[in-house]
């Protein structure tokens, strides 16, 4: 079973920090994709990283997947009200559709 | 962007009664879309993968009997909870990847379940 450790779980932080989110595994993936949820809703794709030591930019959040392709991380500079949400980050294995989440990290960002 | 639609959004029924939800993608057809169930504050959860035209595959621990899916068509599939009671109240979520696609997957906006 592939698991995907996701951290920290909860995050608490002031408008204008930065924090950065990791996503571990001992599995290696073929990608590694970053999701949002707000309350009630699905969750919305943000980035999907493909290649070991790839990084991705999506204005103030910036996305890199590992060299060995069994990490990742979200690093969101001059966090604003709002980026508040559940960060997830999923993990594909080559030739299947199916997604190994993490369990998610709930960012608040305070004004 | 590719669009996948739940129905309903919300629904509250009693405990015992049965309740169906869709899943639908709207610009795309999907040979395989998934279920997801997720509690309160939690992660998701894979229940099962639909494959259109053939019997879903289950997850370790979901009730086939309980969570009936059916996925007649390339653009839709469904999820019936019977004889739901209130441990089934939670948020469900379908995901679906188009047919032509190599492997990004599209959310439902995600039904929430409350049985009473």
């Amino acid at each position: 079973t592939q698991l995907l450790e996701q951290s920290p779980q909860f995050l608490s932080i002031q408008e204008g920090e930065n924090l950065t989110v990791y996503c571990n595994s001992s599995s290696v993936f073929s990608s590694l994709q970053w999701y949002r949820q707000e309350p009630g809703e699905g969750p919305v794709l943000l980035v999907t990283v493909v290649t070991g030591g790839e990084v991705k930019k999506l204005k103030r959040l910036t996305f890199q997947f590992g060299d060995a392709r069994k990490d990742s991380s979200l690093h969101i500079t001059a966090a604003q009200p709002g980026d508040t949400g559940l960060y997830l980050c999923a993990g594909a294995t080559a030739g299947s559709y199916q997604l190994t989440f993490g369990k998610g990290t709930k960012l608040s960002v305070i004004p | 962007g590719a669009v996948v639609s739940q129905h309903p959004s919300w629904v509250i029924c009693k405990s015992g009664t049965s309740v169906k939800i869709e899943c639908r993608s709207l610009d795309f057809q999907a040979t395989t879309m998934f279920w997801y169930r997720q509690f309160p504050k939690q992660s998701l959860m894979l229940m099962a993968t639909s494959n259109e035209g053939s019997k879903a595959t289950y997850e370790q621990g979901v009730e086939k009997d309980k969570f009936l899916i059916n996925h007649a068509s390339l653009t839709l599939s469904t999820l019936t909870v019977t004889s739901a009671h209130p441990e089934d109240s939670s948020f469900y979520i379908c995901s679906a990847t188009p047919t032509d696609n190599t492997g990004e997957l599209f959310f439902g906006e995600g039904s929430r379940l409350t049985v009473l």
